[in-house]
């Protein structure tokens, strides 16, 4: 069985200072890891997925994510937050066909 | 263009009527999903496709059905909705589930039902 554990509900950061976004899974096999986005009364977008060719992986927006296979987790990280970057993000568990949520991290950006 | 469409778009309905949301998607994808999203429980699959006349249960299906009788159109029904349906359905698809393991999903735009 999988499952996926968002650590944080709310994360407020203020413009310009970084983001960071945590993200803990459990996976019978090697899993297919994903971030997606999604703002207010929008669908979701995929912001990059892991696809074991890097640890690192970059995605849009200058979105990063770092696979940690001994901590099993797949933190999501941003050197500099912007505006535009408030709303809910997923981390998403992904294996033969079945692909569970995350419950979700609601990002606040100050001005 | 590239999409996942989904209709209704919105619906409100009452307690035992049946409904059909429709999903079709452009792509020529093996793969489609059917997700319900509720304040604070992220999105959890309901039922999932890996191919024509291949369906498979998620993690919450009671009260829904699907079908796949070809490879674009992945419709959800509620045979007799009840209020703890009313929820944010979304559509997905994907290139592939199997041996490709790391294709991401579409999503439709959504479809908000309120069941009375």
């Amino acid at each position: 069985a999988q499952s996926v554990t968002q650590l944080d509900s709310h994360v407020s950061v203020s413009e310009g200072t970084p983001v960071l976004l945590r993200c803990n899974y459990s996976s019978s096999y090697s899993p297919s890891l994903f971030w997606y986005v999604q703002h207010p009364n929008k669908g979701l977008q995929l912001l990059l997925k892991y696809t074991s060719a890097a640890t690192l992986v970059k995605g849009i927006n200058g979105f990063e994510a770092e696979f940690k296979k001994s901590e099993t987790s797949f933190h999501l990280t941003k050197p500099s937050a912007h505006m535009s970057d408030a709303a809910e993000y997923f981390c998403v568990v992904s294996e033969a066909g079945k692909s569970t949520f995350g419950d979700g991290t609601t990002l606040t950006v100050k001005p | 263009e590239a999409q996942v469409t989904q209709n209704p778009r919105y619906l409100i309905t009452v307690t035992g009527k049946k409904l059909t949301v429709t999903c079709s998607q452009n792509m020529n994808h093996e793969y489609m999903s059917w997700y319900r999203q509720d304040p604070g429980l992220g999105l959890r699959q309901i039922y999932y496709s890996m191919n024509v006349e291949v369906t498979d249960k998620g993690d919450v299906p009671e009260g829904y059905k699907v079908s796949r009788k070809e490879k674009r159109n992945f419709p959800l029904i509620l045979e007799s909705p009840s209020p703890n349906q009313t929820s944010l359905y979304f559509c997905a698809s994907s290139l592939s589930s199997g041996s490709e393991r790391y294709n991401e999903q579409f999503f439709g735009p959504g479809t908000r039902l309120t069941v009375l």
